[in-house]
């Protein structure tokens, strides 16, 4: 089936402006998490659902950073007011149901280029 | 708190010579370790990972990484690098509780490949 998608590639924002960005994940998938990665840099986590419930978010820089998933699927990144130290790779990621001691792997999305000018 | 070192930003290899990439981790408890790809402009592709078991694990596109616990270590390794294979490599280690696990990245280590 398909894979992760995200939406959308790019987006151009001026300081100040509000942004939405939007992750689909696999179908099926119960966990979903939010990486941002600076120019030059690994991904660092942002915050991670399990259906709609978020049950980390200690990654988020700043109470700008906001992130939902209402439904259990489709989840939303927005960032208020953005400021040019959020131009960044957003990545998403999603992984199938947690169970017990292990790991699910994570599949990632494209990612969105977002430059705060 | 876990981490994970790339102690190299850039290498750059002649195609068809071997290549190794570094990486340190560190963490408390048996690591599950990631090597990541990304080309300009794509997400992160898995080439291998490592669990538990056979310390030497085969990835996609003849990569191969070793775990060595006793030095914090799992290098990235290929024989014979193809020019296709210039791109940006992330290190990462699995890190939480159980059912939750995030990823936490190295800083990469961009390879150059040349003719």
């Amino acid at each position: 089936g398909a894979g992760v998608s995200q939406s959308p590639r790019y987006k151009v924002a001026k300081r100040g402006q509000d942004v939405a960005l939007r992750c689909d994940p696999i179908s099926g998938h119960v966990s979903l998490f939010w990486y941002q990665q600076a120019l030059g840099q690994g991904p660092e986590f942002l915050t991670y659902f399990q259906n709609e419930a978020q049950l980390d978010k200690s990654g988020l820089p700043s109470d700008r950073f906001f992130a939902e998933r209402p439904e259990g699927s489709v989840s939303t990144l927005k960032i208020q007011r953005t400021q040019q130290e959020d131009s960044a790779v957003y990545l998403c990621a999603s992984s199938l149901v947690p169970r017990g001691p292990g790991y699910n792997e994570q599949f990632f999305g494209p990612g969105t280029r977002l430059t705060v000018l | 708190a876990q981490s994970v070192t790339q102690p190299d930003i850039h290498i750059t290899v002649s195609e068809g010579a071997s290549l190794e990439l570094r990486c340190n981790y560190s963490y408390g408890a048996t690591p599950y370790l990631f090597w990541y790809v990304q080309s300009p402009g794509q997400g992160l592709q898995l080439l291998l990972k490592y669990f538990s078991g056979d310390t030497l694990v085969q990835g996609i596109k003849g990569f191969e990484a070793e775990f060595k616990r006793s030095q914090s270590s799992f290098n990235l390794r290929k024989p014979s690098v193809h020019w296709s294979d210039a791109a940006e490599y992330f290190c990462a280690v699995a890190a939480g509780s159980t059912g939750f696990q995030k990823l936490v990245f190295g800083t990469g280590t961009r390879l150059l490949v040349s003719p």
